[in-house]
């Protein structure tokens, strides 16, 4: 079974810090590890993933996460926070198998102020 | 050329009333999902259909049924609508290949029940 521990449930910045958003995991199995992002009243818009190979991942909107193992760890970054980059953040976790879930954390609300 | 589609993006009924969310995917994935988002923003797995076969029915009243007349296609049918069935509903599908092609979300159906 797996499940996400997305610490802070709301993080705020400001315009041009730096973004940090922590996610955990604990999977029995090897994990495929999401980031997704959810601007008000919107659906979800995938951000990064990890599945295999390079363990830092480059996103769209110029954010990137790191997979750490021994960490068992998925934090998200982004150099320079911008006013647009308000939402909600979701880390999310799937086994391997063929037809395996998407288990979402809590989410972390991110404010950013000018 | 949305990929992933629910009809109606809202829907405010009273409670007892039956209704249903239809979602349709044209990206030629095998697996489609509903997941329902709290006030909380929390998004938990409701059902998982794989080539119109459920695979995964969490703790779910049985009032919710879901249908999956083709593997495009994952309809929900609610039954004797309760206060607490309001909420925004989300249907995703995913390739068997998901380190590739992920999972994708469509906008979501806000249910308010009055």
């Amino acid at each position: 079974a797996q499940s996400v521990t997305q610490l802070g449930s709301h993080v705020s910045v400001s315009e041009g810090a730096l973004v940090l958003l922590r996610c955990n995991y604990s999977s029995s199995v090897p994990p495929y590890l999401f980031w997704y992002v959810q601007y008000p009243n919107q659906g979800l818009q995938l951000l990064l993933k990890y599945t295999t190979g390079a363990t830092l991942v480059k996103g769209i909107n110029g954010f990137e996460a790191e997979f750490k193992k021994s960490e068992t760890s998925f934090h998200l970054t982004k150099p320079s926070a911008h006013m647009s980059d308000a939402a909600e953040y979701f880390c999310a976790v799937s086994g391997r198998g063929g037809s395996e879930k998407l288990v979402f954390g809590k989410g972390t609300k991110l404010t950013v102020n000018p | 050329d949305t990929a992933v589609s629910q009809t109606p993006k809202y829907l405010v009924t009273q409670m007892g009333n039956d209704k249903s969310i239809k979602c349709e995917q044209n990206l030629g994935h095998d697996t489609m999902y509903w997941y329902k988002q709290d006030s909380k923003k929390f998004l938990k797995i409701m059902f998982s259909y794989n080539n119109k076969e459920l695979i995964i029915n969490e703790t779910v009243p049985n009032r919710f049924s879901p249908k999956s007349p083709d593997k495009a296609h994952l309809n929900l049918h609610i039954n004797s609508l309760e206060l607490g069935d309001s909420a925004v509903y989300f249907c995703a599908s995913s390739h068997l290949d998901r380190a590739n092609y992920g999972y994708t979300f469509g906008s979501g159906t806000r249910l308010t029940v009055v």
